[in-house]
């Protein structure tokens, strides 16, 4: 089992939809959890931190399962400019990460 | 702006020979900087941890030798691929940690690497 894991989508919304990615990881003494964004042929760029139960900002909430072993992602009122991989990356003596999820919004 | 810099964004290089990856931190200091290495429609792994002032820790199966890592001052390290072959051709991307979160990380706009 990969001690992060995705579901490589692609996930195709329409503009305005709600849409949530899920990210299960297997090390259950994992502390800190990060959602990134990934645009093609460019870095990764932290979108948001989860150190217990869940974080929220503006239209990302993320939210964090330890008894399951996932986080997860979600995104109101998609806008086209959300389109982009997004990877979850899970700490545990280093940070490994997910092979992310495509998200298509289109209008 | 940007608070980690790579140099060079883009190199093609002939196999056997040797590529060096800049990777600099900008207006802040990294004691600790990571390189990764990504395939297409993979995930970034981590190749090794660079540290300032001493050997740089490497992952489980990548070869030391070959991915020269040296970390001279505190806003500098470099990845230098020897004798590269078309099978390292990849997205090198390092990174550095958000002041005191070791895994908040700022990466680098990432070095494309050809190997023809």
């Amino acid at each position: 089992r990969k001690e992060v894991e995705q579901d490589p989508g692609p996930f195709n919304v329409p503009e305005g939809a709600t849409v949530a990615f899920n990210c299960t990881y297997s090390n259950s003494a994992s502390q800190s959890f990060f959602w990134y964004r990934q645009d093609c042929r460019k870095e990764p760029k932290l979108l948001m931190s989860v150190y217990s139960s869940g974080n929220e900002d503006g239209r990302f909430t993320a939210q964090l399962n330890r008894a399951s072993q996932y986080i997860s992602l979600l995104i109101r009122d998609s806008k086209l400019s959300d389109s982009a991989t997004y990877l979850c990356a899970v700490e545990g003596n280093k940070l490994v990460f997910g092979a992310g999820t495509i998200l298509r919004v289109k209008s | 702006g940007a608070v980690v810099s790579q140099h060079p964004s883009w190199v093609i290089c002939k196999s056997g020979t040797s590529v060096k990856i800049e990777c600099r931190s900008l207006d802040f200091q990294a004691t600790t900087m990571f390189w990764y290495r990504q395939f297409p429609k993979q995930s970034l792994m981590l190749m090794a941890t660079s540290n300032e002032g001493s050997k740089a820790t490497y992952e489980q199966g990548v070869e030391k030798d070959k991915f020269l890592i040296n970390h001279a001052s505190l806003t500098l390290s470099t990845l230098t691929v020897t004798s590269a072959h078309p099978e390292d051709s990849s997205f090198y991307i390092c990174s550095a940690p958000r002041g005191t979160a070791l895994y908040e990380q700022y990466f680098g706009p990432g070095t494309r690497l050809t190997v023809t």
